[in-house]
């Protein structure tokens, strides 16, 4: 079974900080993807990757930096927190290629509150 | 560009009764279509998907859903709800080819799933 784990489950921040949220999957997979999930938004996409030190922005990459440096890791950075960026994180990966009927494997996610 | 429509926000049904959750997309070639499920405080997980074939789809947990080219519409149904069904549920889309764009499924904004006793 693919594994796809999360750091934290929970974390509390403040206004400022800088936050490093992990993602690890064990399954070798190529593509692994940072979300955002909040109510009535739905999934948005943060950063993706394909390999290791690629990345890609999504639709939503302000305030949000990625680093891939090992093929099963990669982490979400919040350079400087801020209020509006409380809400639940979702990592997910996929085995390549991207594009194809490969379904998307995700984490339990991480719900980050910013005070 | 892929978009995906899932008109219902809330949908409440009672245990034992019937599920039918709407979905519609829009792409120009032939779609990839996925539906996931949230149980509270988890991550999402496939219930099915579907590539080419088939038009109806088996999925875990007792769910299908049918794609329907006509009407660009990939709905999920279960013909008897258990209250551990209760749970957010997601409809993605994906390209169909490889062929510029982006190439990561759109994800719907979710049908949240109440079911009473």
């Amino acid at each position: 079974d693919v594994k796809v784990t999360q750091s934290s489950r929970y974390l509390v921040k403040r206004t400022g900080e800088k936050v490093f949220l992990e993602c690890v999957q064990d399954m070798d997979h190529e593509n692994m993807f940072w979300y955002r999930q909040d109510p009535g938004l739905g999934l948005r996409l943060i950063y993706f990757s394909y390999d290791v030190k690629m990345k890609e922005k999504g639709d939503i990459p302000e305030g949000y930096s990625v680093s891939r440096e090992k093929k099963e890791r990669f982490s979400l950075i919040l350079e400087s927190a801020s209020t509006n960026q409380t809400s639940m994180y979702l990592c997910a990966s996929s085995p390549s290629p991207l594009g194809s009927y490969n379904e998307q494997f995700f984490g339990p996610g991480t719900r980050l509150t910013v005070l | 560009a892929q978009s995906v429509t899932q008109p219902d926000i809330h949908i409440t049904v009672s245990e034992g009764a019937s599920l039918e959750l709407r979905c519609n997309y829009s792409y120009g070639a032939t779609p990839y279509l996925f539906w996931y499920v949230q149980s509270p405080g988890q991550g999402l997980q496939l219930l099915l998907k579907y590539f080419s074939g088939d038009t109806l789809v088996q999925g875990i947990k007792g769910f299908e859903a049918e794609f329907k080219r006509s009407q660009s519409s990939f709905n999920l149904r279960k013909p008897s709800v258990h209250w551990s069904d209760a749970a957010e549920y997601f409809c993605a889309v994906g390209p169909g080819t490889l062929s510029g764009g982006s190439y990561i499924p759109t994800f719907g904004r979710g049908t949240s799933l109440i079911v009473h006793p």
